[in-house]
């Protein structure tokens, strides 16, 4: 079965800190791993990631991939309370036809 | 472009009714999928369909129907609304051929059956 997980499910830390969230999967097939940020409503895509070791960066959102350990960060820095909100870590597989399997989530609270 | 679109945004449903909540898309997606979420579950997959005439189930298809006769409209049916299947509705769509991951998500539909 396809399985991602992300830990932790809930983190709440000081405006300025630095943040990592951690997304491992099993999963067959993978093609690439994706990152969304969820507000209050639908998920928002961050970042794709396909390759091992290639940091991909957007301003203070930075991830990078590990095919050999099957895993994925998310670092923030310099957080800020805009960056509350749920965090999705996505797998993208093709059994037949293509797929994104979740994580469950990490909930981030940035307290002022 | 008005992206993707999910009508209702909230819904009560006594157990045993049976509704359909809508999802359309007016940028000729070819893949639709349907998911909800659930507290501390992220994102699971209901049905999807890759185009007009074909659909599949993802991984948690039971109670649910669904259809896809045009490009634009992928409507999810509950035939018969049970207390489990209270929780946060998403439509996403995607051109297929550049990858799922460029999903766009519907705003969401709240369900709670009593």
């Amino acid at each position: 079965e396809d399985k991602v997980v992300q830990s932790p499910l809930s983190l709440v830390v000081h405006e300025g800190d630095t943040v990592t969230l951690n997304c491992s999967y099993e999963v067959t097939n993978f093609r690439s791993l994706l990152w969304y940020k969820q507000e209050k409503k639908a998920p928002t895509f961050l970042f794709m990631l396909t390759s091992s070791g290639i940091e991909k960066k957007s301003g203070r959102l930075s991830s990078i991939l590990d095919k050999k350990e099957l895993f994925s960060i998310l670092n923030i820095t310099a957080t800020q309370t805009g960056d509350s909100a749920v965090y999705l870590c996505a797998v993208y597989i093709i059994q037949g036809a293509q797929k994104l399997v979740f994580g469950q989530g990490t909930r981030l609270t940035i307290n002022p | 472009n008005a992206g993707v679109t999910q009508t209702p945004k909230f819904q009560v449903l006594k157990t045993g009714q049976s509704m359909t909540l809508q999802c359309a898309q007016d940028m000729n997606h070819e893949y639709m999928s349907w998911y909800r979420q659930d507290p501390g579950m992220g994102l699971r997959l209901i049905h999807y369909s890759v185009g007009a005439g074909i659909t599949d189930q993802g991984e948690v298809p039971n109670g649910y129907n669904v259809s896809r006769s045009t490009t634009e409209d992928f409507p999810l049916r509950l035939l018969s609304a049970a207390p489990s299947q209270t929780s946060v509705y998403f439509c996403a769509s995607s051109y297929s051929g550049r990858g799922i991951y460029e999903q766009y998500f519907g705003p969401g539909t709240r369900l709670t059956v009593t």
